[in-house]
């Protein structure tokens, strides 16, 4: 069965701090793939990022950076220098290769940024 | 903005009442999800379309229908309400379901929030 388990259900921080957020997933799939998005406090779900699973490249984008690590089923998002427009709830996705496209969700991880 | 649409935006009913909620894929899309995110259940996928077709099924109940119309818009059907159907309601699209390459990424419209009464 595949799962995606986010153990962080709130982090708080300062504005400045960096932070990670925590995504560990399980699938008997030899190719997959992870996707990390945001949904801010207005609801809608924004994509961040994708990741395959033959890909174990590390991925920066501004202030996010993405670490995949296939040997520990991990795929972990840091925000470098938070600001307080980083509060949202993100959730890590895992998708498997199959014709079914679903997404399995982990619960998601509130991060408030505080000024 | 993501280019997916849904309507409305929000909608509140009685148990027992039927809605139907719409969407709109990006252009060029040909598949749409639908997923409801829920206080104890969080992001659930329940069913999903290519090109009119339905190709899989999550956990979505009886009383709840879809389908995918030859211009590729998609209607969410969900009838004899109770209170635990309160949710919102999202949509996604992406182009194909044939491969998954760099520009099959599903997008997200900004959801229907339902609330049974």
């Amino acid at each position: 069965a595949q799962k995606v388990t986010q153990a962080q259900t709130e982090i708080s921080v300062v504005e400045k701090e960096d932070v990670t957020l925590d995504c560990v997933y399980e699938t008997r799939d030899t190719t997959y793939y992870l996707f990390w998005y945001k949904q801010p406090p207005s609801g809608e779900l924004v994509f961040l990022i994708r990741r395959n699973s033959f890909d174990e490249q590390n991925e920066i984008s501004g202030r996010y950076s993405w670490n995949f690590q296939k040997s520990t089923s991990s795929f972990n998002f840091t925000i470098t220098a938070s600001q307080v427009v980083d509060s949202a709830v993100y959730f890590c996705a895992l998708m498997g290769a199959g014709n079914n496209r679903k997404l399995i969700w982990g619960l998601g991880t509130s991060l408030a940024v505080n000024p | 903005d993501s280019g997916v649409t849904q309507t409305p935006k929000h909608l509140i009913t009685a148990t027992g009442q039927r809605v139907t909620l719409r969407c709109s894929p990006r252009s060029g899309d040909l598949s749409v999800y639908w997923y409801q995110q829920s206080l104890d259940q969080g992001l659930q996928f329940l069913i999903q379309y290519y090109n009119g077709e339905e190709r899989a099924k999550g956990n979505i109940l009886e009383r709840f229908s879809a389908q995918q119309f030859p211009d590729l818009h998609s209607e969410l059907n969900l009838s004899s309400l109770e209170l635990g159907d309160s949710a919102l309601y999202f949509c996604a699209s992406s182009p194909s379901m044939v491969s998954v390459q760099p520009t099959d990424t599903q997008y997200f419209g900004p959801g229907t929030r339902l609330t049974v009464l």
